[in-house]
């Protein structure tokens, strides 16, 4: 069964330094999404990309974040200068195949990420 | 305003029964789609079931269910014949009018043998 693949699953970085988290979304998706859970919370939503640019973001997605879908497989979550706040589980999630469009996500494993 | 109420933060069911996990949402969207995701202790998301607006039934997925009351704008989850498997935390989750799924708080399930 396809499924959502992120690398890496934890992820240990000092404050100030830039990271990159990374999704391979489900290959006939064309919806990709982030959400972040700090420990213990609700998940919240960050971002969703499609076509090729953000479709939605939230007031969490400030200029410290960007995302990028290098190719036709990769999507990227980069956090510029990270923050001990910015600690926290990052999910990626992809839906809607190419001949239908679907409310359903499908999440990936996570990256926990862990600022020091 | 969009926003999912979870009001049991823990829950505790005898192996074998069935258990209803309460979630109510607000939404102006007449279009909209809401979700069930259980989160075992190992950290990952698991999809569970699906209800759309505009459903007339309520969706089912082998021991899961969701008992859709539009009018009362909730959406629980029930689980028959608990397993020890489904200890787990429980987020109710809606996506209206945009890309954003928002979540609620979650209930963690407690299954005893």
């Amino acid at each position: 069964e396809p499924e959502v693949t992120q690398t890496p699953s934890h992820q240990v970085t000092q404050m100030g330094q830039e990271v990159i988290l990374r999704c391979v979304p489900i290959s006939n998706h064309l919806y990709f999404y982030w959400y972040r859970q700090i420990l213990g919370q609700k998940v919240e939503f960050l971002v969703s990309f499609y076509n090729n640019e953000i479709s939605e973001k939230s007031e969490i997605f400030d200029d410290q974040f960007s995302v990028e879908r290098p190719d036709g497989s990769n999507f990227t979550l980069k956090i510029r200068s990270t923050k001990l706040e910015d600690s926290a589980m990052y999910f990626c999630a992809s839906s809607g195949g190419r001949h239908t469009i679907t409310y359903e996500q499908y999440f990936g494993p996570g990256t926990r990420l862990t600022v020091t | 305003a969009q926003k999912i109420t979870q009001t049991q933060p823990g829950m505790f069911v005898q192996e074998k029964e069935a258990v209803t996990l309460d979630c109510t949402y607000d939404t102006s969207d007449q279009s909209y789609g809401l979700f069930w995701y259980k989160q075992p202790s190992s950290g990952e998301m698991i999809f569970l079931i699906y209800q759309g607006s505009y459903d007339e039934q309520n969706a089912t997925e082998g021991r899961y269910s969701l008992n859709f009351q539009k009018a009362r704008k909730s959406a629980n989850l029930v689980i028959s014949a608990s397993q020890l498997g489904d200890s787990a935390m429980y987020f109710c989750a809606m996506r209206a009018g945009g890309f954003k799924t928002i979540f609620g708080a979650g209930t963690r399930l407690f299954v005893k043998a």
